[in-house]
């Protein structure tokens, strides 16, 4: 059981480059989050998801894309990339019912020069 | 969601109880106070929830008031692995965001 994945760990991207980094969970878990995190601040949500085929904004979504067209999987996309978007990436998933925490992944650290 | 509100750090010694504190006055009845843990760069770790009243699992204890305006969670013998930022959190149940806070740094000390 390997919890929630992410993939990339790292990685740097040149302004104006795009990339996907995507979230795996083998929980069946219904909700899934994509956070950033930046240094000295706590995480802030970007975008999630209540189900596959469904997507919502969060408090910080411009600049990002997002899609889950399978249940476990939850991606998000730069379209171009920007240094404001230099950051720690949290992913995130939890189960719909009842009050059931929620698991995240160990990250990705993306740097955009 | 109810605000939280969380002193911004803590020190304790290695080995003595951690009493982390949380102010949530405008909770209402049907929100949960949930506890996570953020050790340096790791994604966050949940610790203990409760609605009203105390919880303990292998991890920590949680100490809500009677009133529900305030909670504390408790490591009853800190290690230096405790070290970490500790995020209060107040949602309903069934929620579907979870909104963090800026926490409260502890930092356990030889």
């Amino acid at each position: 059981n390997a919890g929630v994945t992410q993939t990339p760990k790292f990685r740097v991207l040149k302004t104006g480059q795009s990339m996907t980094l995507l979230c795996a969970q083998d929980m069946n878990h219904e909700y899934m989050y994509w956070y950033r995190q930046d240094p000295g601040m706590g995480l802030r949500l970007i975008h999630y998801s209540v189900g596959e085929g469904t997507t919502a904004k969060g408090e910080v979504p411009d600049g990002y894309n997002v899609s889950r067209l399978k249940k476990q999987n939850f991606l998000l996309g730069l379209e171009s990339a920007a240094p404001s978007q230099t950051s720690v990436y949290f992913c995130a998933s939890r189960p719909m019912t009842g009050v059931g925490e929620a698991f995240f992944g160990q990250g990705t650290r993306l740097t955009v020069v | 969601d109810a605000k939280t509100t969380q002193p911004p750090s803590m020190d304790c010694a290695e080995g003595r109880a951690a009493n982390l504190p949380c102010n949530h006055s405008t909770i209402s009845g049907n929100e949960y106070v949930y506890w996570y843990r953020q050790i340096h760069s790791q994604g966050p770790q949940y610790i203990i929830h409760g609605l009203k009243n105390n919880e303990t699992n292998e991890m920590a204890s949680l100490i809500i008031t009677e009133d529900r305006k305030s909670s504390t969670l408790i490591l009853p013998h800190a290690t230096l692995r405790d070290t970490a930022v500790y995020y209060c959190i107040a949602v309903n149940s069934g929620y579907s965001t979870l909104t963090f806070g800026k926490g409260t740094m502890l930092l356990v000390s030889p």
